[in-house]
C-alpha cells in the first residue's frame, strides 16, 4: 500500500533554512507527482507546489517561489522540501501529499503524517 | 488566485443529521473540485474528487455535487466519527487553492 514516512519535528532558527524529508513506498516513485502543502497553526491549508520525481520538474505557488526548494531523489524514492530564510511565520505542519490519476483526473489522494516546523530564537 | 469560500465556518450537529456545506469558487472551476476531511492531530483524507465522485472506500454518506462556481458536500446521516473539519480544493488552475474549512461540532 502506498505510504509516505515524514521527517520528525524541526526546531529551527529564524534565517536558518531546513530540509524536511518524504520517503515513500508501496508505489512507482517516479510515475506520481509529489505535493507538498502547508498548515499553519489553527489555520487551513497551503499548496505549495510539486515535483515529479521521473523528471525532476516542478510547480510552485508564487507565494512560495525563493522560499521553497522542492527535489527528489530516485534511489532512495524520497522527496525533499528546503525552506530557507525561515522566520516565524514559516512555523507551521508540512504535508508531502501524491497525487493519483484516474478516470482522466488528477487528485491529492495519498498524505504524510506531517512534519511540524517551529521557528523560534 | 481563484478564492474558495467555504460556508458556515462551522455548525453544531447532532448525530443522525443531514449535515449541507458550500464551496464557492471566485472563478469558473469546472468539476475541478475536490473535498477532504481533517480530523484533530490527523492528515488529511480524501473523501470526493472531481466534485461528485467517492474515493475508494468512502462511505456513502458522503456526496459531493456542484460545477462551475458552486459546490456541495453532503453528510447523509451524520455519524461520530465524522466530526472533523472539512475543505474543498480546486486544481483547475495554479496555485491549487482550499477553502477555510467548515468544522463540524457536535450540539
Amino acid at each position: 500500500q502506498v505510504q509516505l514516512q515524514q521527517s520528525g519535528t524541526e526546531l529551527v532558527k529564524p534565517a536558518s533554512s531546513v530540509k524536511i524529508s518524504c520517503k515513500a513506498s508501496g508505489y512507482t516513485f517516479t510515475s506520481n507527482y509529489m505535493h507538498w502543502i502547508r498548515q499553519q497553526p489553527g489555520n487551513g491549508l497551503e499548496w505549495i507546489g510539486w515535483i515529479y520525481p521521473g523528471n525532476g520538474n516542478t510547480k510552485y505557488n508564487q507565494k512560495f517561489d525563493g522560499k521553497a526548494t522542492l527535489t527528489a531523489d530516485k534511489s532512495s524514492s524520497t522527496a525533499y522540501m528546503q525552506l530557507s530564510s525561515l522566520t516565524s511565520e514559516d512555523s507551521a505542519v508540512y504535508f508531502c501529499a501524491r497525487s493519483r490519476y484516474y478516470d482522466g483526473y488528477y487528485h491529492v489522494a495519498y498524505w504524510g503524517q506531517g512534519t511540524l516546523v517551529t521557528v523560534s530564537s | 488566485d481563484i478564492v474558495m469560500t467555504q460556508s458556515p465556518t462551522s455548525m453544531s450537529i447532532s448525530v443522525g443529521d443531514r449535515v449541507t456545506m458550500n464551496c464557492k469558487a471566485s472563478q469558473n472551476v469546472g468539476s475541478n473540485v475536490d473535498w477532504y476531511q481533517q480530523k484533530t492531530g490527523q492528515s488529511p483524507k480524501l473523501l470526493i474528487y472531481k466534485a461528485s465522485n467517492r474515493y475508494t472506500g468512502v462511505p456513502d454518506r458522503f456526496t459531493g455535487s456542484g460545477s462551475g462556481t458552486d459546490f456541495t458536500f453532503t453528510i447523509s446521516n451524520m455519524q461520530a466519527e465524522d466530526l472533523a473539519v472539512y475543505y474543498c480544493m480546486q486544481s483547475n488552475s495554479y496555485p491549487n487553492t482550499f477553502g477555510a474549512g467548515t468544522k463540524l461540532e457536535l450540539k
